[in-house]
């Protein structure tokens, strides 16, 4: 069945360095969703890509769109402790508006 | 900030107690979603409804029911709650022409 890969499960980083999450699908997806979720809290929605290629920023958030619309990443610049949480990428079911999920990126900052 | 309320925000319970977990949004989305996810861990899509009337079980296998009377209001049941029902459970609606959802901050339930 249709299935979304993220990975890495972790990344423990010292604040300052860069973060990057990848997701692979096994399908071709018609947009990539991406959500942050602070621990104890609920995923909020960051953006959303939808053309082949695409690259988005916000601020030190870089979003990317694979040409074959099957790949997505994140890269944060310079991590910072408001950056802590799990990352989660999601795409659309072939058939219906449900979403399929990744299983998310812990963003972890080393003390 | 979403106009997505869950009630209640924590339950604690005992085995085989009924409970309801509510979930109401004011934004008129006729799509909503009931997903359980355990801390730190992925989100699993156990319930959704696309309008009045529509309810679908998700890919998760669940013991839960819900309805879908009116637009704003997804409520779901548990009949008889377990101790391996203890979890996160989030609401969520979505416009539907975007695909964005709009999550509640979740009802944590332990079940003792």
């Amino acid at each position: 069945g249709q299935q979304v890969m993220q990975i890495p499960q972790y990344q423990h980083v010292q604040e300052g360095e860069d973060f990057t999450t990848y997701c692979n699908s096994s399908t071709t997806l018609s947009n990539i969703q991406w959500y942050k979720q602070r621990p104890g809290g609920h995923p909020v929605f960051l953006i959303q890509l939808v053309k082949s290629g695409e690259v988005k920023k916000q601020k030190r958030l870089t979003f990317q769109f694979g040409e074959a619309k099957k790949n997505s990443s994140l890269h944060i610049t310079a991590t910072q402790t408001t950056d802590v949480g799990t990352y989660f990428c999601a795409g659309p079911k072939d058939s219906n508006y449900q979403l399929i999920w990744g299983a998310g990126t812990k963003l972890i900052i080393k003390p | 900030e979403a106009d997505i309320y869950q009630t209640p925000r924590y339950l604690v319970i005992g085995t085989g107690k009924k409970i309801t977990l509510e979930c109401s949004q004011t934004m008129g989305h006729d799509k909503m979603y009931w997903y359980q996810q355990d801390p730190g861990m992925e989100l699993h899509l156990i319930h959704y409804s696309y309008g009045v009337n529509s309810t679908e079980k998700g890919d998760l296998s669940s013991e839960s029911t819900v309805s879908r009377i009116r637009t704003e209001h997804f409520p779901l049941t548990l009949e008889s709650a377990r101790p391996s029902h203890t979890s996160q459970y989030l609401c969520a609606s979505s416009p539907g022409n975007t695909g964005e959802l709009f999550f509640g901050e979740g009802s944590r339930l332990t079940v003792l």
